[in-house]
């Protein structure tokens, strides 16, 4: 079975702090895929980042970092000096080599204050 | 702008009444899904397609009944639904399936409300 853990269900900061979702997965596979997703209130997901299981480099993109850890089956996203425009529910997701499904956390609601 | 478009945006239908959901998307992807998201819940996956046939039903009762005319389109039939099937559906789409895909490319998603 595959699971995806998202312990933080919502998150409250001030505008330009960092913050960090975090995710725990667990499967059986030794191939497999993960992903974070973003959903503002208009409702469409948007993809954030793909990394897959034999890829732990850390990815920056702009004020978005990533930190995946295998050893703790982690996969945690970062966001350096939060803006506004932040505010929305991130997803963790988690794919197996052996079929097609894209299985997600339960999210993360991320507000950012002003 | 999105370019997976799904339509209509909302729908309120009665649970005698049958209804469809639209899709389409023209960036030559080969797979398309449905997914069912309650509020403040993630998206369950209902069904894929690939390559125009379904490969995966995730057990969804045969009141939702998908369909894939081309690569381009995706329609899921509505009919005797109950009042806790309102929920948001979303659409997506990727070059193909499989957890090597990269991105599913996700409409705005349809919002629909049975009474």
């Amino acid at each position: 079975a595959q699971k995806v853990t998202q312990a933080q269900t919502e998150i409250s900061v001030v505008e330009k702090e960092d913050v960090t979702l975090d995710c725990v997965y667990e499967t059986r596979d030794t191939t497999y895929y993960l992903f974070w997703y973003k959903q503002p209130p208009s409702g469409e997901l948007v993809f954030l980042i793909r990394r897959n299981s034999f890829d732990e480099q850390n990815e920056i993109s702009g004020r978005y970092s990533w930190n995946f850890q295998k050893s703790t089956s982690s996969f945690n996203f970062t966001i350096t000096a939060s803006q506004v425009v932040d505010s929305a529910v991130y997803f963790c997701a988690l794919s197996e080599n052996r079929d097609d499904k894209i299985i997600f956390g339960k999210g993360t609601r991320l507000h950012i204050l002003p | 702008d999105t370019e997976v478009t799904q339509t209509p945006k909302h729908l309120v239908m009665g649970m005698t009444n049958k209804k469809s959901l639209k899709c389409e998307q023209h960036m030559g992807h080969r797979a398309m899904y449905w997914y069912k998201q309650k509020a403040k819940k993630p998206p369950e996956l209902m069904f894929v397609y690939s390559y125009e046939k379904l490969s995966i039903n995730e057990s969804v009762p045969s009141r939702f009944s998908p369909e894939c005319p081309n690569s381009s389109l995706l329609n899921l039939h509505l009919h005797a639904l109950q009042p806790e099937d309102s929920a948001l559906y979303l659409c997506a789409s990727s070059h193909y399936a499989g957890p090597n895909t990269g991105e599913l490319f996700f409409g705005e998603g349809s919002r629909l409300t049975v009474l």
